[in-house]
């Protein structure tokens, strides 16, 4: 059962900004890094970003991550048929002492 | 270039021991901890634990603790995912990843390919 809540689905039209929330608690988000990882279809997951905000070389600059309190968000900007894929919000939780990640969201471009 | 090259898709009875495989490749394997990760049909991700090639320290998701056991063998950079008696319900895809740096707080950034398991009578 994830703990971290993520929208099932998001979508937008090509060059349209796409925004994803991950919502978490103290134990999580709250006091550590959040990570994102991309699932394209039938494929393995994909480092996006980490410690919030970081981006692994090689990954667009059209994706940036946030966080403010217990809650981080994924925004994808100038989207592309591409992008449509699986995205799964993570982090450590110091109370279960478990890595916990979101129940992910489907992108879709219309 | 960094890879983590798994063992292929496996069909097994409900009952039958399973050992999943995990070599890397392009990096100092014993520098990096490696975690096993399941995706159930149509689920999300789920840590089930990680182990430091090194010196095999493993820890373990409290979900998986005693459900499965993880191994490494150094000499060969291999990681290792074992069942003793498998259920229906351990059917899945399961990827290995290597952890950026330090201990399990740190992301994945590198994956396997996955292997899916498949249990069924």
């Amino acid at each position: 059962q994830s703990v971290l809540t993520q929208p099932p689905s998001a979508s937008g039209t090509p060059g349209q900004r796409v925004s994803i929330s991950c919502s978490g608690s103290s134990s999580n988000i709250g006091s550590n890094n959040v990570k994102w990882y991309q699932q394209l279809p039938g494929t393995a997951p994909k480092l996006l970003i980490y410690t919030n905000s970081r981006r692994p070389s090689g990954v667009p600059d059209r994706f940036s991550g946030s966080k403010s309190g217990t809650s981080a968000s994924l925004a994808i900007s100038g989207l592309q048929s591409e992008d449509e894929a699986d995205y799964y919000c993570a982090a450590w939780d110091a109370s279960l002492n478990d890595y916990v990640f979101g129940t992910g969201t489907t992108v879709t471009v219309l | 270039e960094v890879q983590l090259v798994q063992s292929g898709a496996e069909v097994k009875k409900p009952g039958e021991s399973l050992k999943i495989s995990c070599k890397g490749s392009g990096y100092t394997f014993t520098n990096y901890w490696v975690a096993w990760v399941r995706q159930m049909p149509g689920k999300s991700l789920e840590w089930m634990g990680v182990i430091y090639p090194a010196d095999s320290d493993t820890r373990y998701s409290p979900s998986f603790q005693g459900q499965v056991t993880i191994s490494a063998d150094k000499s060969i950079r291999v990681a290792y995912l074992q069942w003793t008696s498998l259920k229906a319900s351990d059917t899945a895809m399961y990827y290995c990843a290597r952890l950026q740096y330090g201990g399990p707080p740190a992301a994945f950034d590198f994956w396997g390919q996955g292997a899916l398991v498949t249990v069924s009578s």
